[in-house]
């Protein structure tokens, strides 16, 4: 059975950096395209980061240069170092396995749960 | 940057078809997929490639593209399909975009 397995969240001050796992199981990080993609509870959804099975990553304007997205094959997980963190990145984080068609679309058809980012002083 | 448009809200009946459009700049080139979170939980993915089902997901969820517009149909509503639904496109330079969501009322 394919899962996902996020970790790593938690309160953390303005200026912070943060690392999130998300621990995979039935599924090959090495081999698939993931993300990550965040939602302030009660709102809508975000993508944070994208790493193709090339690793080839992707990372929207509002997060290039802070976070970073790879992964450990050897241990099967997905990680996302969050640097200099600030409160509009308070959010649920969840990792995504999905499909990419080069050139056509990209989803994701399996999440974990959520991981809880809180950034305040 | 790319944005897809859904309706905040859609009530239904229980038993009847609960109808939630997506809309967007030349949507009909593009392959939509449609998520389903309930309260708490992670999004499940119910529709991809613009009609395909996911295994595990009800027949009485469909989905169907026009030119201008995303639709995903809910046929004989439950109370267990009250949730937030989202779409989600692919675009060559915004890449994964999100439709701000529908809640869906079953009542």
């Amino acid at each position: 059975e394919e899962q996902l397995v996020e970790s790593g969240g938690g309160l953390v001050q303005p200026g912070e950096s943060l690392r999130l796992s998300c621990a995979a199981s039935g599924v090959s990080v090495s081999s698939s395209f993931m993300g990550w993609v965040r939602q302030v509870p009660g709102t809508g959804l975000q993508w944070v980061a994208i790493i193709h099975r090339t690793a080839d990553k992707w990372y929207p304007d509002y997060v290039r240069g802070r976070f970073t997205v790879s992964r450990d094959d050897s241990r099967n997980t997905l990680y996302l170092q969050m640097n200099s963190l600030n409160p509009s990145d308070s959010a649920v984080y969840y990792c995504a396995v999905g499909v990419t068609i080069p050139g056509l679309t990209e989803y994701f058809h399996l999440w974990g749960q959520g991981t809880l980012v809180t950034v305040s002083s | 940057s790319y944005e897809l448009t859904q309706p905040l809200s859609v009530s239904v009946a229980p038993g009847r078809t609960a109808i939630i459009t997506c809309g967007g700049d030349n949507i009909g080139t593009k392959s939509v997929h449609w998520y389903q979170q309930k309260s708490g939980q992670a999004p499940v993915l119910v529709i991809y490639r613009d009609t395909m089902r996911p295994s595990g997901i009800p027949e009485r969820f469909s989905g169907s593209h026009s030119e201008t517009t995303a639709t995903l149909t809910i046929i004989r509503a439950q109370a267990g399909d009250e949730a937030d639904y989202f779409c989600q496109v692919w675009d060559t330079k915004s890449s994964v975009v999100f439709g701000g969501g529908t809640k869906l009322t079953v009542l």
